[in-house]
């Protein structure tokens, strides 16, 4: 399995931009996550879905940032705009609710907004 | 509502000492319990996990018990190598959406 993949590894924008962070689950996954993890606040979870529904969305700090999926393969991350306090690493992850609960993790984006 | 504290790093050590990472919760029902470790550069990965009180997790010469009357899940292992540096992440899952500790960075030296 390729585990979970995210795209792009690396993004560096300018102020004001729209950022779009891309997310494909493993296989067979029903749940999917977005954590945004920064030195000072440590590893912040943004949203969850459930079968491709977004159950918790408590996580997001305002209204610039929204994520979709569209469907079982599939999620994006939207900024816009972009701030360069938004400038993180945004990770996504995901498992089967219900069954063993870990999750696993992608790669990550390392966001940077100057 | 739920939650995990864990101890402040970083935890600095010579090469084949004894590492213990303390960390204990809070949470109603019985959630199950995890360490996650994150190497520099990586997404977070599954060390191990126990999912009732008394379970011991084992992974890499890693251990932890499940402690459901002190309500803790300290990570012990018993000669670190170099290799183990990274950050390590105490986390509960008691309804589908995790809780994470704020990780412990462990430096290991030659």
């Amino acid at each position: 399995d390729a585990g979970v993949i995210q795209s792009p590894r690396h993004e560096v924008t300018e102020m004001g931009q729209e950022v779009t962070l891309r997310c494909k689950p493993i296989s067979g996954h029903n749940s999917l996550f977005w954590y945004r993890q920064t030195m000072m606040r440590g590893l912040e979870l943004l949203i969850y879905f459930n079968n491709n529904v977004p159950i918790d969305d408590s996580g997001m700090p305002e209204d610039r940032f929204s994520a979709k999926m569209p469907n079982a393969s599939f999620s994006t991350l939207k900024i816009q705009p972009s701030e360069p306090r938004d400038s993180a690493v945004y990770f996504c992850a995901s498992n089967v609710a219900g069954e063993t609960y870990e999750q696993y993790f992608g790669p990550g984006t390392r966001l940077t907004v100057t | 509502g739920d939650s995990v504290t864990q101890m402040e790093g970083p935890v600095t050590l010579s090469e084949e000492a004894f590492l213990t990472i303390n960390c204990t919760y809070t949470a109603t029902g019985y959630p199950s319990l995890f360490w996650y470790v994150q190497y520099p550069g990586e997404g977070l990965q599954l060390l191990l996990k126990a999912t009732k009180a008394d379970d011991k997790g084992s992974n890499k010469g890693f251990e932890a018990t499940y402690r459901k009357e002190t309500t803790s899940f300290h990570l012990e292992k018993g000669s670190v190598q170099v290799s183990d540096s990274a950050v390590y992440f105490c986390a509960l899952e008691g309804s589908y959406i995790p809780t994470f500790g704020r990780g412990t960075s462990l430096i290991v030296h030659p």
